[in-house]
Formats: structure tokens, sequence, C-alpha cells
């Protein structure tokens, strides 16, 4: 069935470290995917998307880049705040869907 | 613009109760979905409203339902509460067309933690 695999967290990084979060998917059509931040104690926030093989999207400095040939949508950010400590979600949906498929969520915690 | 709402933020309740929470969705959104993400897990899909219809469930028993109201906010139920449904409840709205092509965009409001006792 469809579904998505992030890799396991929890991930700790020193602030200004480069960030890798991997996420790959199983779909059986061409789905849209998302990344999603969840900070402690809030709902879901969308933080970048991309919608067709190619397609990099980009948000605050994260970036991701829709890999059909490896039907990944790995997150990447240069250089990491305190700030940007929080649960990453990937996600796809499909096009005139109604539901994501959500990872399980890798968290992250970046040190000072 | 007025984002995604839900209440009560916490709620407690005990085993055998039933349960229900409310969702307001972004003002333009005629569609609801609603998500258990239990701790530690990714949200999974309970179901979906438009038009004040189901318009997809998930793998949820039928204790779980829902209703949607003519200003496109909506309900969930939860009856014969179990120690499991414990999780927080997400809502998000997004928008269908006329045509039911739903743009896939869903803004997700703060959620709901219940805890079943």
């Amino acid at each position: 069935g469809d579904s998505v695999t992030q890799m396991e967290g929890p991930v700790t990084l020193s602030e200004e470290a480069f960030l890798t979060i991997n996420c790959t998917y199983t779909a059986t059509g061409y789905p849209s995917l998302f990344w999603y931040v969840q900070y402690p104690g809030e709902g879901l926030q969308l933080l970048l998307k991309a919608t067709k093989a190619d397609d990099k999207g980009s948000n605050k400095g994260f970036e991701a880049t829709y890999r059909k040939e490896t039907t990944s949508f790995h997150l990447e950010k240069g250089s990491v705040q305190v700030s940007d400590s929080a649960v990453y979600f990937c996600a796809l949906i499909f096009l005139g869907g109604n539901q994501f498929y959500f990872g399980t969520g890798t968290s992250l915690t970046v040190i000072p | 613009e007025t984002g995604v709402t839900q209440s009560p933020t916490h709620l407690i309740k005990t085993r055998g109760q039933q349960v229900t929470l409310r969702c307001s969705s972004q003002s333009g959104h005629n569609t609801v979905s609603w998500y258990q993400q239990a701790l530690g897990q990714g949200p999974q899909f309970i179901f979906q409203y438009y038009r004040e219809e189901e318009n997809g469930r998930g793998n949820f028993p039928p204790r779980f339902s829902g209703l949607q109201f003519p200003n496109y906010s909506s309900e969930l139920n939860v009856n014969a509460l179990e120690l499991d449904d414990s999780a927080l409840y997400l809502c998000a709205s997004s928008s269908t067309t006329s045509g039911g092509l739903a743009y896939n965009e869903q803004f997700f409001g703060p959620g709901t933690r219940l805890t079943v006792l």
C-alpha cells in the first residue's frame, strides 16, 4: 500500500550543523510530497512541498527535492538553529485525494 | 484570515464514555479532515467531510463518527472510549471545487489532546 518511511530519530545537532532527514515513499501513483513541522504542544505547520518529479520545495532555509527514481524526498538545511528544534513529518497525498499518508516523524534537537 | 481552530484544547475522559471534539475551518475552506496522532507517531487519517457528507474514511471503527455543518465547521464524535483512543486529534481544512477536485494543501489546527483513563 501507499506509505512513507522516515529515518528514525531522535536527531541531535549542534547549532550551524548540516541537517538531513531521509524520507522515502511507496505509492501506487504519482503523489505530491510534503514536509510538515510540529513544534512542542502545537499542530502541524506546512514547511514545504513538491508536486512533481524533480521539483524542489524550499522554505526558511530548508529544501527537499522530489526524486522519482529513488522515491525519495529528503529534507536538508545547511545550518540549523536552536529554533529549528521540532518534530518533522514527511507526507504524501495524491492529486484529488482526501488523505495524507504521514511518516512516523523525526525529532530534531539543536543544541547551542 | 482566520486559521483552523479546535476545541477543547485538552480533555480527560474515562473508558466507555463518549466525547465530542469541534473544529472550525479556515475562512474560504469547505472541506474538513480529521486525523488521530498517537504519542510518538504520525497522524492517521480518520475521515473527511465535504458538503456535509463523509468523503472518505481511514481504518477506524464506526464508533468514530462525524458531522459537518452548513458553515463548514465539523465535529468528531467517539463513542465507547478505549484507552488506546488517547491521542492528539487534529483537524485540517482545505478546499474542494464544485466539480469535486480537491486542492491538496491542508491547513491543520492546533489539535485536541484527549486522555482516556
